[in-house]
């Protein structure tokens, strides 16, 4: 069984559109995270929940938006795609929301043209 | 800015060598650290986590910390070409409110048969 399963794998739309990416995790961890990591491969944090409540909100332009059904799904929605958003965006859990384990999921990679 | 940083290589060492990577960071507050190994095109994965001063030891790989000189670092023993990948240091900064994982930008390790 997948702990941290994201969909879709890949990614590929024009400037302008608008796409979701789902996460689904089910360690029974109560904190999710959105990762975006670009090409150079680096790793940066861009939204965080415990408990379906928003924790981390780093800075990340408002067409991203994440929302959390319950605490074992975390989806991202981006609005109005543009090239610089192209990179593998990684959903991950943790049990508690300080000095935890993080489990990573596979990435979704974006290629917006 | 709570840094972490990781000299990017590539760091090349011969088949069965000891491979070293290091990382330094800049909050000293910190106190739980992790090195997540990262292969091409897969995502992170948890190899060692460390909380104390010294060395902790799992198999081949050797963590060792140092809180004092803020430095942490990752042996690699009897190296193999499956530990050809991109290893990434990361803390857990200290404060009130810090609910996030910091990276550095990763070390590309290459085990040459």
């Amino acid at each position: 069984d997948t702990a941290v399963s994201q969909t879709p794998k890949y990614l590929v739309t024009q400037m302008g559109n608008d796409k979701s990416i789902k996460c689904e995790q089910n360690l029974g961890h109560d904190t999710m995270y959105w990762y975006k990591q670009d090409s150079k491969k680096f790793l940066k944090i861009m939204f965080s929940y415990n408990n379906k409540e928003l924790i981390i909100n780093e800075t990340v332009p408002n067409r991203f938006s994440p929302k959390s059904p319950d605490k074992a799904h975390l989806n991202l929605h981006i609005n109005s795609l543009e090239l610089g958003d192209s990179a593998v965006y990684f959903c991950a859990s943790s049990q508690g929301t300080s000095s935890e384990t993080q489990y990573f999921g596979p990435g979704t990679r974006l290629l917006v043209l | 800015q709570k840094e972490v940083e990781q000299n990017s290589g590539p760091l090349s060492v011969p088949e069965g060598a000891i491979a070293s990577l290091n990382c330094t960071y800049s909050d000293r507050g910190s106190q739980s650290f992790f090195w997540y190994r990262q292969y091409s095109g897969k995502s992170p994965e948890l190899i060692m986590s460390i909380y104390s001063n010294g060395d902790k030891e799992d198999g081949r790989f050797t963590a060792q910390l140092n809180k004092a000189s803020q430095y942490v670092s990752l042996l690699i023993r009897d190296s193999q070409p499956s530990d050809s990948a991109t290893y990434l240091c990361a803390l857990w900064p200290s404060g009130a409110g810090s609910y996030q994982l910091t990276f550095g930008k990763g070390t590309k390790l290459s085990v040459i048969p």
